[in-house]
């Protein structure tokens, strides 16, 4: 049981670079979303799914752009990336709106130099 | 918007001392997650808590929540070695709906054990 994948787990990118994180689970789940986490400052949600078909904004949307292909995958894409997305990127998923657990990848460490 | 504060950033301890983190949201929640991180991993669902005044018990870790669903805190007895990690707090607004999008996370707080 696989849970949440995500690729790839590290990624060196110049600046003006672009790149897609791809995220896959094996749940069954409806929702799915990203989160990037830097220090001191938690875990701040990028973009999620509800379900499939839908992609909304979250806290920190600006510079990704945010694909749900069918209801196992949800990938993420920086079209140009700057210095500020360095980061650590976590794809995770849930039943569905009402669900109460939320089910991490295992991240991925993303350097933009 | 909604803040959840956690407190403190860091904490040291030596192996057997006790551990206590704190999370206080800025609006009255309607539950609260909290989840571990160990190092270099990835955030781990660990509770949910829902009622007011809820305690609830895992092992050696108490979680409590508050009488006006403003606050919460995770207690470890005895910490161990495994228990290291940071544990994030993570509140869900009266009406917000049931996804993760509806979750304000806490900055978390670094557990350090000293052997």
């Amino acid at each position: 049981n696989a849970g949440v994948t995500q690729t790839p787990k590290f990624q060196v990118l110049k600046t003006g670079q672009s790149m897609t994180l791809q995220c896959a689970q094996d749940m069954n789940h409806n929702s799915m979303y990203w989160y990037r986490q830097d220090p001191g400052m938690g875990l701040r949600l990028i973009y999620y799914s509800a379900s499939e078909g839908t992609t909304d904004k979250g806290e920190v949307p600006n510079g990704y752009n945010v694909s749900r292909l069918n209801k196992r995958e949800f990938s993420l894409r920086l079209e140009s990336a700057a210095p500020s997305q360095t980061s650590v990127y976590f794809c995770a998923s849930s039943e569905g709106r009402a669900a109460n657990t939320i089910y991490f990848g295992e991240g991925s460490w993303l350097t933009v130099v | 918007g909604q803040q959840v504060m956690q407190i403190p950033q860091y904490q040291h301890v030596q192996e057997g001392e006790d551990f206590t983190t704190y999370c206080n949201s800025s609006t009255t929640l309607s539950n609260i997650q909290w989840y571990k991180q160990r190092p270099g991993g990835h955030p781990v669902f660990l509770i949910q808590l829902v009622k007011s005044g809820e305690v609830k018990k895992q092992k050696r870790l108490t979680f409590q929540f508050g009488e006006a669903k403003k606050n919460s805190s995770l207690h470890i007895t005895a910490t161990q070695t495994t228990d290291v990690g940071t544990y994030f707090c993570a509140g869900r607004e009266i009406g917000s709906g049931g996804g993760a999008d509806g979750l304000t996370f806490g900055k978390g707080t670094h557990l350090i054990i000293q052997p």
